[in-house]
């Protein structure tokens, strides 16, 4: 049972653009929501986390932004650019010892 | 900070022979570790959680002597698959939780089974 779903699937912007991604969750019990970026080859980077007391976290061009009534939260990357070209993986922590239970992945190609 | 590595990076081993990958927290102390497999475009899945001292608890469908897992330290903890087989070719990749319950994760071994 898929308890993070991730959408898109892949997704081609281009350069300078906002680059989406959402995802849904199940449990209520999730109180922390990272983002992972994953390079070919490479394990998973953390890129930004959020937790569910806040709607929206910024860091640099990136940008959380968390609606727990609708248990979604979503990423978006700003000014899109060629090196941001990789799979993003979203990822919820609550509770069952720490584990991260991930979403699919987007895999995000930025055309310069 | 917060750097894990895993040795080999890569790894191709004979069907029926075993092979061990380490994972190690560089510069901090990991009570826990994880162990997560990932086929090509697809996500990670979690095989076991390492704690260290104790026994590893593994995901339902994972064989556990089959993927033996130790954690013998506080910056240690490896896999060895045993009896490998083609099937078992993928990337591995650890995790190391540090206290405050953030996973670092290291960069993969890359294991080919012939």
């Amino acid at each position: 049972q898929q308890q993070v779903k991730q959408s898109p699937q892949s997704l081609i912007v281009q350069k300078g653009g906002i680059s989406i991604i959402n995802c849904a969750y199940e449990n209520t019990a999730f109180d922390y929501f990272p983002w992972y970026q994953q390079f070919p080859g490479k394990g998973p980077a953390l890129l930004i986390a959020i937790r569910p007391d806040v709607s929206e976290k910024k860091e640099g061009r990136f940008t959380i932004s968390f609606n727990k009534s609708a248990k979604q939260f979503s990423l978006h990357i700003m000014d899109s650019q060629p090196g941001d070209s990789a799979t993003y993986f979203c990822a919820a922590r609550g509770g069952d010892g720490n584990k991260l239970v991930f979403g699919a992945g987007t895999i995000l190609r930025v055309k310069s | 900070g917060a750097v894990v590595s895993q040795h080999p990076s890569w790894v191709i081993c004979k069907s029926g022979t075993s092979v061990k990958i380490e994972c190690r927290s560089l510069d901090f102390q990991a009570t826990t570790m994880f162990w997560y497999r990932q086929f090509p475009k697809q996500s990670l899945m979690l095989m076991a959680t390492s704690n260290e001292g104790s026994k590893a608890t593994y995901e339902q469908g994972v064989e556990k002597d089959k993927f033996l897992i130790n954690h013998a330290s506080l910056t240690l903890s490896t896999l060895t698959v045993t009896s490998a087989h083609p099937e078992d070719s993928s990337f591995y990749i650890c995790s190391a939780q540090s206290i405050d319950y953030e996973q670092y994760f290291g960069p993969g071994t890359r294991l080919t089974v012939t």
